[in-house]
């Protein structure tokens, strides 16, 4: 499978824990992206990453959330003290930008829920 | 700030109609558009991306066509099937070029056999 690849698909966590999630772009794209995306809703941008540069991040990152993309490669997104607001999927998407066009490929995305 | 409105929020419909399925969006200084599909509890799946300088792009039984002057774009889909049941999103790319896309709630759409 060359698709965008995400871990864990599901967690269940207890409010104050920790988590981190796994994004592990299709090779070679330079751009990635998380989205976070609650039920009946569209995905909402949280932050994007060309090679290893965070370029952008949301004000709904806030600071008990921290994206890295360490070489380049595959990227993490942890979620510290998690409370039940955060429950929702979290979407990974990369893109391979030629020029100014670059389509975007997502994940299944992990779906998180805090008890 | 760019906002992104789907209409209808959802369509149900017998199989073999044509379908259009509108977006608009607030701000018309974007970049590309793209459509996608999402199936229920999964990850959304590309169907069309029309470029800045485009005015439509066809794959399939689907066709987009983007008039940003207007802030719209949309989405044809022909002879629909049942395995078209999904949720549809439009993504308008923000104008700074990040590849950034906003999106609305989409619209839901059931084929019946």
């Amino acid at each position: 499978d060359t698709g965008v690849s995400q871990n864990p698909r599901h967690k269940i966590t207890k409010r104050g824990q920790n988590v981190t999630f796994r994004c592990d772009p299709i090779s070679e794209h330079n751009r990635l992206y998380w989205y976070r995306q609650t039920l009946g809703q569209g995905p909402e941008f949280l932050t994007y990453f060309q090679n290893e540069a965070q370029l952008e991040k949301s004000r709904l990152l806030s600071d008990r959330f921290s994206a890295e993309r360490p070489k380049g490669s595959f990227s993490t997104l942890e979620i510290q003290r998690t409370e039940q607001g955060d429950s929702a999927m979290y979407l990974c998407a990369s893109s391979l930008v030629s020029g100014q066009i670059g389509e975007l490929f997502f994940g299944e995305g992990s779906r998180l829920t805090v008890l | 700030k760019q906002e992104v409105t789907q209409i209808p929020a959802a369509l149900s419909v017998p199989e073999g109609e044509n379908l259009v399925l509108n977006c608009s969006f607030t701000d018309s200084a974007i970049y590309n558009l793209q459509w996608f599909r999402q199936d229920p509890g999964k990850g959304l799946t590309s169907l069309l991306l029309i470029q800045s300088s485009q005015r439509e792009q066809t794959s399939g039984r689907l066709n987009a066509s983007l008039d940003k002057s207007s802030g719209r774009s949309t989405l044809y889909i022909a002879a629909s099937q049942p395995g078209d049941s999904a949720t549809y999103l439009c993504g308008p790319e923000a104008s700074s070029n990040t590849g950034k896309l906003i999106f609305g709630q989409g619209t839901t759409l059931q084929v019946k056999p």
